[in-house]
């Protein structure tokens, strides 16, 4: 089993609002990550957490604040986003990081579709 | 420059045709590289890792050549169902994936 479950699927914000994504794997990995994905682009890169600490941050800004309250869950808290940051933002976990071979294939989650008005 | 770059296409092949997909990447020090395929408005999967030494999963090849900087895959007797965006990605340190803008394959009866 390889599944990432992320809730909830679909999201409609205003900018003053507060909301949380949310993901979940039980497959004992113990990397996960944040992605964004804007239409006809390819994923990029936002947070990854490693043994359930922040390795590494990609500049994103601080109206996105990811949290990580055990080794299978991580979250995405929203405050005050603007319309540009409508997107499908994606979930991923690996089983180790810093992994060799196979232990670095990421698996992601079916997505949250956010939109911000 | 980007950093994976792939030939956007697309690619549209009668059912049964063999397509290869090309891919370079710029970052020497990348570690790993894998294909994903990404269906319409669902998430990437991944389609198969990519070694040096080359490997094949049924009608899938994907090669690696580090000297290069250059990533393949071939799909050979291609089905209605390949029809998806190919991602080639590309593992740097820190597990941090980069990936190309991927390659659209359309496969027609």
């Amino acid at each position: 089993d390889t599944e990432v479950t992320q809730t909830p699927k679909h999201l409609v914000m205003g900018m003053t609002n507060k909301k949380s994504l949310k993901c979940e794997q039980h497959m004992g990995h113990r990397a996960m990550y944040w992605y964004k994905q804007k239409a006809k682009k390819p994923p990029e890169l936002m947070f990854v957490y490693s043994y359930e600490k922040l390795s590494i941050n990609e500049s994103v800004p601080s109206r996105f604040s990811p949290e990580c309250p055990n080794s299978s869950l991580l979250n995405l808290h929203l405050h005050a986003l603007q319309p540009e940051d409508s997107a499908l933002y994606l979930c991923a976990s690996s089983q180790a990081p810093l992994g060799q071979g196979d232990k670095n294939i990421q698996y992601f989650g079916a997505g949250t579709r956010l939109s911000v008005l | 420059r980007k950093e994976v770059e792939q030939d956007p296409g697309p690619f549209n092949v009668p059912e049964g045709a063999t397509v290869a997909f090309n891919c370079t990447y710029s970052n020497s020090a990348s570690q790993s590289f894998f294909w994903y395929r990404q269906d319409c408005r669902k998430e990437p999967k991944l389609l198969m890792s990519v070694y040096s030494s080359g490997n094949e999963d049924g009608r899938f090849t994907a090669q690696l050549n580090r000297a290069s900087q250059y990533i393949s895959l071939l799909i050979r007797d291609s089905k209605l169902s390949d029809s998806a965006t190919y991602l080639c990605v590309g593992m740097e340190y820190g597990n941090k994936l980069v990936f190309g803008a991927g390659t659209i394959l359309r496969v027609k009866s």
